[in-house]
């Protein structure tokens, strides 16, 4: 029953540093997502990948980037960090690219940069 | 292109007594609309959708929601709260006007329950 594991679950890294969140998924999902949660505006959407081997930016993809390295495996990369770039970082993942497919969520990554 | 409001960043209700989380959508196409809600250190978990079958959506927990396409509306309800109903509360909507296939989220509603 794991459903959508994120690792790491905690990281503080300093500015300029890169790093790789990974997310995986065993529900054999089609698409996949990455958001950010920030206080006061809800979940906003970095990427996403509609099936293996396609990706697309959504609405707040710069600093970003991401590999659909397989159909259970979506990851997120930050570059260079930035203190901007703290937040909560969660995947999720759905059945199919249909509108009315509900999303699974992971726990979250909560990401600190100093 | 699609977005929600969610009226009222934190609702404070005694238990027992009736929850009403509101929210309103923008969208230029038929919606999908979904609420979600979040406990403490974990991710959303799904406690109901509409999507076109039936106006009155019944959920986990006994929450429900109406959709109302004249008010642009998909007010969550649940007739009598339990302490266990405080967490975060969050409305979407995802429409095939963006071409996009992914999930517009407001920005939350803090359900406060005291006893």
């Amino acid at each position: 029953n794991a459903g959508v594991t994120q690792t790491p679950k905690f990281q503080v890294l300093k500015t300029g540093q890169s790093m790789t969140l990974q997310c995986a998924q065993d529900m054999n999902h089609n698409s996949m997502y990455w958001y950010r949660q920030d206080p006061g505006m809800g979940l906003r959407l970095i990427y996403y990948s509609a099936s293996e081997g396609t990706t697309d930016k959504g609405e707040v993809p710069n600093g970003y980037n991401v590999s659909r390295l397989n159909k259970r495996e979506f990851s997120l990369r930050l570059e260079s960090a930035a203190p901007s770039q703290t937040s909560v970082y969660f995947c999720a993942s759905s059945a199919g690219q249909g509108m009315s497919q509900p999303q699974h969520f992971g726990d979250g990554t909560r990401l600190s940069i100093l | 292109a699609q977005s929600v409001t969610q009226l009222g960043s934190h609702v404070s209700v005694s238990e027992g007594a009736l929850v009403l989380l509101r929210c309103n959508y923008s969208s230029s196409v038929p919606p999908y609309l979904f609420w979600y809600v979040q406990y403490p250190n974990q991710g959303l978990q799904l406690l109901l959708k509409y999507t076109s079958a039936a106006t009155l959506v019944k959920g986990i927990n006994g929450f429900e929601a109406e959709f109302k396409k004249s008010e642009t509306s998909f007010h969550l309800t649940k007739p009598s709260a339990h302490m266990s109903d405080a967490a975060e509360y969050f409305c979407a909507v995802s429409a095939s006007d963006t071409g996009r296939r992914a999930l517009t989220f407001g920005s939350g509603t803090r359900l406060q329950v005291q006893p």
